[in-house]
């Protein structure tokens, strides 16, 4: 089946420094991928969708400037996020679409849990 | 009307008992049809995937569609307190060029041993 990975699976950060989170498929080429965010017992909330060697799109109301999001190649996408501060603490999910007989869905990386200090 | 509506729950049942989780949607142009599992503080992991109504089977999972009534639904046989967790729906068109996605905000399941 198709694998995503994520890393890092966690981190902790001060207030003010940039955080960089990678997405990976590690068996299929994933032609779009995208992030969400989740909060304890929500549901997933889209921030962006990324294609390969494309500008991402990003949901109305998630700031371009503050989640940086990269697609530099089949397999990875990378969302950085800026000047971090402790309301973006939260649970980072990537997930990823492919080519082929993976076209119709998505498939989700572990998350990545963030906190800000 | 939200496009995709799911019962949050938190729904309880006995260990063995038979579970099913509904989920019902207002756009007919959905296409594909899928249900997630989500442990706590891991990502969603696909367990059935569909795009035309009828049963699909599974193992102890059967997804069920609906198209007629817009109402999907995941059955759940003999269930298990492993089968604790929280599962989403989802549906997908192609449109604009594009593959739309929408979720629903999920159930919370306990299985209780």
């Amino acid at each position: 089946g198709a694998v995503v990975s994520q890393h890092p699976s966690w981190v902790i950060c001060k207030s003010g420094t940039s955080v960089k989170i990678e997405c990976r498929s590690l068996d299929f080429q994933a032609t779009t991928m995208f992030w969400y965010r989740q909060f304890p017992k929500q549901s997933l909330m889209l921030m962006a969708t990324s294609n390969e060697g494309s500008k991402a799109t990003y949901e109305q109301g998630v700031e371009k400037d503050k989640f940086l999001i990269n697609h530099a190649s089949l397999t990875l996408s990378t969302l950085t996020v800026t000047s971090a501060h402790p309301e973006d603490s939260s649970f980072y999910i990537c997930s990823a679409r492919g080519k082929g007989t993976y076209t119709d869905t998505q498939y989700f990386g572990p998350g990545t849990r963030l906190t800000v200090l | 009307q939200k496009e995709v509506e799911q019962d949050p729950g938190p729904l309880s049942v006995p260990e063995g008992a038979i579970v099913s989780l509904n989920c019902t949607y207002s756009n007919s142009a959905f296409q594909y049809f899928m249900w997630y599992r989500q442990y706590s503080r891991k990502g969603p992991e696909l367990l059935m995937y569909t795009y035309s109504s009828g049963n699909k089977e599974d193992g102890r999972f059967t997804a069920q569609v609906d198209k007629s009534s817009k109402y999907i639904s995941l059955f759940i046989r003999d269930s298990q307190p492993s089968d604790s967790a929280t599962y989403l729906c989802a549906m997908s068109l192609f449109t604009s060029g594009t593959y739309k996605y929408i979720f629903g905000t999920g159930t919370r399941l306990k299985v209780l041993a």
